[in-house]
This record gives C-alpha cells, structure tokens and sequence, in this order.
C-alpha cells in the first residue's frame, strides 16, 4: 500500500539549469497537487492536475514553472533557469476525486538548493 | 477568500500538559478545515478534518479539534503531550480543490 512517492529527495542545481521534479500517487488516485515550502513559511498551492489536465495553475508562477500529469507515469514539475529564490521543499498530493472533502495524501517532498 | 491564521508561530509544553494550538479561519461560507502534522524533512500527515458533520473532530494520535462557528475557530487539542508530539503542525482550510495552509505552530515538548 505505497503511499505518494516522490523523487529525488533532495536536488542540487545551479543557477540556469532545469530541475524535474516526480510525482507518482497513490494507487487509485487521479488527482494531483503540487504545493511549494518556503523556509520557514506554510505550503503554497502551486497547481491542481487531472489525467492529461491542468484544472488549476492560479499559483504557479507565471514564467519558468510547468507542470503536467500525463496519462502514463508520474506528475512532473518543472522548473527552467532555476534562480536561488525557488530553493525550498516542493511537496506532492493526491487525491481519489475532487470532492472538497477528500483528503489530500501528502509525499515527502523534493527538498531543491539552487546554489 | 479564504484564509487561516494560527496564532503562535512556537508552542511550548512540558510533557503530560495540555496542548492547545490555535487556528483562526477566514470565509464567506462555512469551510471545510485541516489539520496536518509534519515530523523533520517529511512530508505531511492528516490529523483530522472538519467536514461539517459533528463539530468536535477525534483525529489521531489523542488529538482533537471543534469547530466554532460564532468564533470562527478550530483550535487543536490533546490533554496530555507526548515527547513524540513534537513536529510542526498547519491548519488548513479548502471550499474547492486547493487547501490554504496557516504558516504553521512548532510545539516543543519538555521532559
């Protein structure tokens, strides 16, 4: 019963190169959320994903960041031109529907430093 | 919009005393509300979650929560703390799909 997998862990990148981040949910869910942890701050919404769908990006930043959720293999999130500021831990969750009240299942997150 | 503070960015206890962690809610209609536990470089937990059935919410590990309307509060409790209590916890709020997290109460238990 494997619960939101995501990877890596932990990535290193320098300014200007490209950070993928994986998401695989849980078995049975198809509803996927990235959310963002700055230190020190609560988790930001980032974006909501169906099978092959973006239904929500209202807090994805508007350049550099991309997400999608196809219909085979994980969720990926990335990141282009990665700048110091976009260091923090990148959380993935799942869902089984979209109901308000379905719980989202959270992963252990990509802890990113842009050195 | 909605929104969640929670007051008091530490909390401390000693071990076997109250814990009482406070969140506050902002909404224009009666929301749905969360509480999550994060221990060290993980990921989050669900505690409990309000979904407009009974108002005072048994989650897991000895906590609970109840949701006040008049206050628009859902403060979460445990009578007695644990050395492994101690992690960070959110309270959160969603009237759609996205959850709206508080900045987050680090609780600290003493020996």
């Amino acid at each position: 019963n494997a619960g939101v997998m995501q990877n890596p862990r932990h990535l290193v990148r320098r300014r200007g190169q490209e950070a993928r981040l994986r998401c695989s949910p849980m078995k049975g869910h198809s509803h996927v959320y990235w959310y963002r942890q700055l230190p020190e701050e609560g988790l930001k919404f980032m974006v909501y994903l169906q099978k092959e769908n973006i239904i929500d990006e209202s807090g994805m930043p508007k350049e550099r960041f991309s997400a999608e959720f196809p219909k085979e293999g994980p969720s990926i999130l990335r990141i282009q031109q990665v700048v110091r500021g976009d260091s923090a831990a990148y959380f993935c969750a799942s869902s089984p529907g979209q109901r308000s009240t379905d719980t989202q299942y959270f992963g252990p997150g990509t802890r990113l430093t842009v050195l | 919009a909605q929104s969640v503070t929670q007051l008091g960015s530490h909390v401390s206890v000693s071990e076997g005393a109250l814990v009482l962690l406070r969140c506050n809610y902002s909404s224009s209609v009666p929301p749905y509300l969360f509480w999550y536990v994060q221990y060290p470089n993980q990921g989050l937990q669900l505690l409990l979650k309000y979904t407009s059935a009974a108002t005072l919410v048994k989650g897991i590990n000895g906590f609970e929560a109840e949701f006040k309307k008049s206050e628009t509060s859902f403060h979460l409790t445990k009578p007695s703390a644990h050395m492994s209590d101690a992690a960070e916890y959110f309270c959160a709020v969603t009237l759609t799909d996205k959850l709206i997290f508080g900045t987050g109460t680090r609780l600290q238990v003493f020996p």
